[in-house]
């Protein structure tokens, strides 16, 4: 099973940005999502979809639908420029499987 | 708080064996603590899963890894071990050790709630 995500997206501080996590049927599956940034450990800032833990901000939202898995974060700021990965466990077995990550860079 | 850390061994050389440990806190290895896994990341920064252990002895692998890897609990309460044998250069990676989320969906433990800072291995003659 395969999850795509696009290798980097860039965005002004202050404005949204939307990562796009693609998988065949990825919308009947819960879609988990990591920040890392910069010589640090990943962290979870998104799982079963959309459930927030807890310390993230409400400016990061998630959607799953489809073919389609969406990390989206609003009034972005330069603390939030990061590697960004998706993560499920693949329908039907045991498999992990990781997106191949996008770059975040907050002009 | 839960907090996990890795150790083991920085070099390794190619064929032999590596030994990784996850000391954590925070939670324990029952029903209902949760579990422990591990993932690796390749110096190209790709993510990949390799095991999980939970409710005490409940252990899942990477399926293209499984003849390598083994993970058990260590005696003491608070430490799982990792087993990857036959090293070769492209195990090369940081590998984390986590604290694993329930998925009721998938009735299984199947994504990190919490991350340890990794441990660098590298496997070079």
């Amino acid at each position: 099973y395969v999850l795509t995500q696009p290798p980097s997206v860039s965005v002004a501080p202050g404005q949204t940005v939307s990562i796009p996590c693609g998988g065949d049927n990825v919308g009947r599956q819960n879609v988990h999502w990591y920040q890392q940034k910069a010589g640090q450990a990943p962290t979870l800032v998104m799982y079963f979809d959309r459930t927030r833990p807890s310390g993230i901000p409400e400016r990061f939202s998630g959607s799953n639908s489809r073919n389609t898995a969406t990390l989206t974060i609003n009034r972005v700021e330069a603390g939030d420029e990061a590697d960004y990965y998706c993560q499920v466990c693949e329908s039907g077995t045991d498999q992990w499987v990781f997106g191949g990550g996008t770059k975040l860079t907050v002009l | 708080q839960i907090t996990l850390r890795e150790s083991g061994p920085t070099l390794v050389r190619p064929t032999q064996t590596l030994t990784l440990t996850c000391t954590f806190s925070g939670f324990s290895l029952t029903p209902d603590g949760g579990g422990v896994g591990w993932v690796r990341q390749t110096p190209g920064k790709a993510l990949e899963w390799l095991a999980v252990i939970y409710r005490e002895a409940d252990k899942r692998y990477n399926a293209s890894l499984r003849s390598r890897l083994t993970i058990r609990k260590a005696t003491s309460n608070d430490q799982v071990i990792l087993t990857l044998t036959d090293l070769d250069p492209t195990d090369t990676a940081t590998y984390y050790c986590g604290h694993t989320g329930y998925d009721i969906l998938a009735g299984y433990y199947n994504y990190f709630i919490h991350w340890g800072q990794g441990t660098l291995v590298t496997v070079s003659s």
